[in-house]
């Protein structure tokens, strides 16, 4: 199984200032087809995720463009320019590689604060 | 605009049968182009997956949990529904259906979401 291990767990942030939230996969998410499925979602408190970031890179229609993904083979990353108020919840990310999901295809959750 | 809701009983006694129905409006359940699946999340944990089907009926089951569950969809109704047997306080947690797309390998859309609590 692939393990997806997020960090930091908490992330205090200043309004304004940058964030970022590491995700590392176990085993390598370079697809045969050459893609990497590496996906970041976000959960606002009381509400249902929401995808933010597909194919590592890739942001969804409405997803302001603060928010950036990165990273290759096992090494990833979300970043946040400038943090809003907005931005409180907690972020996943999320393995496609091995499809379809069968168990832990999730990291454990990033809790991004505001101090 | 897709939409995704679940609907069944929010309370479960133990050792009972756990069953939870997704409607799938503003899309069709039959296409080719993704799986539709159940994900769950203990209150103030993360995100476990279930398991997932194909509009054919091929299902996807995560190992912990293989043994109690089932998915089945119904393609007349545009449903898909999630059988969890034998629950446990430990099966509590908010219940969410969603779309998988094949061509970003991704879940596109969710339901809001269900509680349903094991309690005698």
């Amino acid at each position: 199984d692939v393990v997806m291990t997020q960090s930091p767990l908490s992330l205090p942030v200043t309004l304004g200032q940058p964030a970022s939230i590491s995700c590392r996969s176990s085993q390598s998410l370079v697809y045969s087809d050459g893609n990497t499925y590496l996906n970041w979602f976000q959960q606002r408190p009381g509400q249902s995720p929401r995808r933010l970031i597909y194919k590592v890179s890739n942001r969804d229609s409405g997803v302001p463009d603060r928010f950036s993904g990165s990273g290759s083979g096992t090494d990833f990353t979300l970043k946040i320019s400038r943090v809003e108020a907005e931005d409180v919840g907690v972020y996943y990310c999320m393995q496609g590689t091995h499809w379809p999901p069968i168990s832990s295809c999730f990291g454990q959750g990033t809790k991004l604060e505001i101090k | 605009q897709l939409q995704l809701q679940e609907s069944g009983p929010g309370l479960v006694k133990p050792s009972e049968t756990l069953s939870l129905t997704c409607t799938v409006s503003g899309g069709s359940i039959s296409s080719s182009s993704y799986y539709w699946g159940w994900i769950r999340q203990p209150p103030g944990k993360g995100l476990e997956w279930i398991g997932s089907i194909y509009y054919s009926g091929s299902t996807y089951y995560n190992p912990s949990l293989k043994s109690r569950v089932t998915i089945s969809v119904d393609t007349s109704k545009n449903q898909f529904s999630l059988k969890l047997s034998s629950v446990t306080a430990a099966d509590t947690a908010v219940y969410y259906c969603a779309r998988l797309e094949m061509a970003t390998r991704s879940v596109d859309y969710w339901g809001q979401g269900t509680l349903v609590t094991v309690s005698s």
